[in-house]
């Protein structure tokens, strides 16, 4: 299974951007890259995917560098509600995530 | 929309006990999935139905795991016997299908099922 490696943990100020780093050189053609966020006692949470090419939705926007050995997950404005674990996966054909150890965030009010 | 729900949420059995877990997919989800976070290590996959078929069930760990999904709705994962090791959260989740028989790619998590072996 491809492996991704983020940084431990992360800290950002309230109302700040924040921008989350991935790398994942060993991603194969097919594989898509997700991000998921686990809030405190609270299963993970979907929050973006992308293949090849930026994406943008409600909660945050993803950057996917050209070679896709790397990625970043962008959340425009941090509040306090978005202190989680933030996983980097890459998914392959048959849809089954596989995580790694992701990374904390805490928000600084 | 009801979310995945997962019952129960706290379980504590002794080593040797039998337990059932059981999930409650999103209504309509045809994709449903089994992970697993045991004492200190990472999320892991166990396995995936679509429909009442499993598609992949290549990280279960044991024999001694049974899990399954009668008619299509929701789903157990039964633990026989249980071994100290077996401690952790159990995660459920479940997806849309996709066009042409695929999937949709975002996985929706039940809160999870804690379960001590003592």
């Amino acid at each position: 299974d491809a492996k991704t490696t983020q940084p431990n943990s992360m800290e950002s100020n309230e109302e700040e951007p924040v921008h989350l780093p991935c790398n994942h050189s060993t991603i194969s053609g097919t594989d898509y890259i997700h991000w998921y966020r686990q809030l405190p006692s609270q299963g993970p949470e979907y929050v973006i995917h992308g293949l090849t090419s930026n994406v943008n939705n409600r909660m945050a926007s993803l950057a996917i560098a050209e070679d896709r050995k790397s990625s970043t997950l962008i959340l425009h404005r941090a509040t306090l509600r978005d202190a989680a674990v933030y996983y980097c996966i890459l998914r392959d054909l048959r849809n089954n995530l596989f995580f790694g150890t992701g990374t904390r965030l805490t928000v600084i009010p | 929309e009801a979310g995945v729900t997962q019952f129960p949420s706290h379980s504590v059995i002794e080593k040797g006990q039998t337990v059932t877990l059981r999930c409650d997919p999103i209504s309509g989800h045809d994709n449903l999935y089994w992970y697993r976070r045991v004492m200190g290590k990472e999320i892991k996959f166990l396995l995936h139905f679509v429909k009442e078929s499993k598609q992949d069930e290549s990280g279960m760990p044991n024999n001694r795991f049974l899990a399954e999904r009668t008619g299509g709705t929701y789903s157990t994962l039964k633990v026989q016997p249980a071994e100290l090791e077996d401690s952790g959260v159990y995660f459920c989740a479940s997806s849309q299908a996709g066009p042409q028989g695929g999937w949709l790619h975002e996985q929706y998590f039940g809160p999870g099922t804690r379960l001590t072996v003592t």
